[in-house]
């Protein structure tokens, strides 16, 4: 079945960039997503970007997206202490409805 | 936007009973809806694919007669949690896709926690 692979715990400096990395292994996927979850809340989403894409902005936030080698990242500009927080990389597959699949979770970290 | 909406955000219940959790696509109809778990500190899973009219679909190693899905209209889906007990204490988010080949929008999830 589909599998999403991230690194469990990532930690930065406030006001440095942070790249978050995700792999996936469903060759067929049309959206992949970046979820954003706070301590005891829900899921938040971030930004998604369609399969046929390499990259999308949305002001602090950039997706990388490589389709050949089914890589996916998401790097947070300026990053803030507000941004400590559970991300969750999820993708969608092809062919009616499809179940998304989410990734382990990367646990940022933020210093001030 | 579309919006799914999910309801109680929270809830505690006593070992043994039962506890209705509600998805509700609020602007647009939902054929399909899905059901994921989230374990402490782990990723969401799968749980049931609910179909508008029919039986749900649960993925393995889920007990369809404790976790009775229910998906009576276009726009309402709901999971209960039946006999609960501690070890049913989790985090259940249901999403829905507006139709096939499209994004899909989450619930804001619902804490359960069983004493």
């Amino acid at each position: 079945g589909e599998d999403v692979e991230q690194s469990l715990f990532l930690s930065v400096r406030e006001g440095d960039s942070s790249v978050i990395n995700c792999t996936y292994t469903d060759s067929s996927s049309t959206y992949l997503y970046w979820y954003k979850q706070e301590p005891g809340a829900g899921l938040q989403l971030l930004t998604y970007i369609f399969s046929n894409m390499d990259m999308k902005q949305d002001q602090r936030l950039t997706v990388l997206l490589n389709k050949k080698d089914k890589h996916l990242s998401l790097r947070i500009a300026d990053t803030q202490t507000g941004d400590s927080a559970i991300y969750f990389c999820a993708e969608k597959g092809s062919g009616g409805y499809q179940k998304v699949t989410f990734g382990t979770g990367t646990k940022l970290q933020v210093i001030p | 936007g579309a919006v799914v909406s999910q309801h109680p955000s929270r809830v505690i219940c006593k070992s043994g009973t039962s506890v209705k959790i509600e998805c509700r696509s609020l602007d647009f109809q939902a054929t399909t809806m899905f059901w994921y778990r989230q374990f402490p500190k782990k990723s969401l899973m799968l749980m049931a694919t609910s179909n508008e009219g029919s039986k749900a679909t649960y993925e393995q190693g889920v007990e369809k007669d404790k976790f009775l899905i229910n998906h009576a209209s276009l726009t309402l889906s709901t999971l209960t949690v039946t006999s609960a007990h501690p070890e049913d204490s989790s985090f259940y988010i249901c999403s829905a896709p507006i139709g096939a080949n499209t994004e899909a929008f989450f619930g804001q999830g619902t804490r359960l926690t069983v004493v």
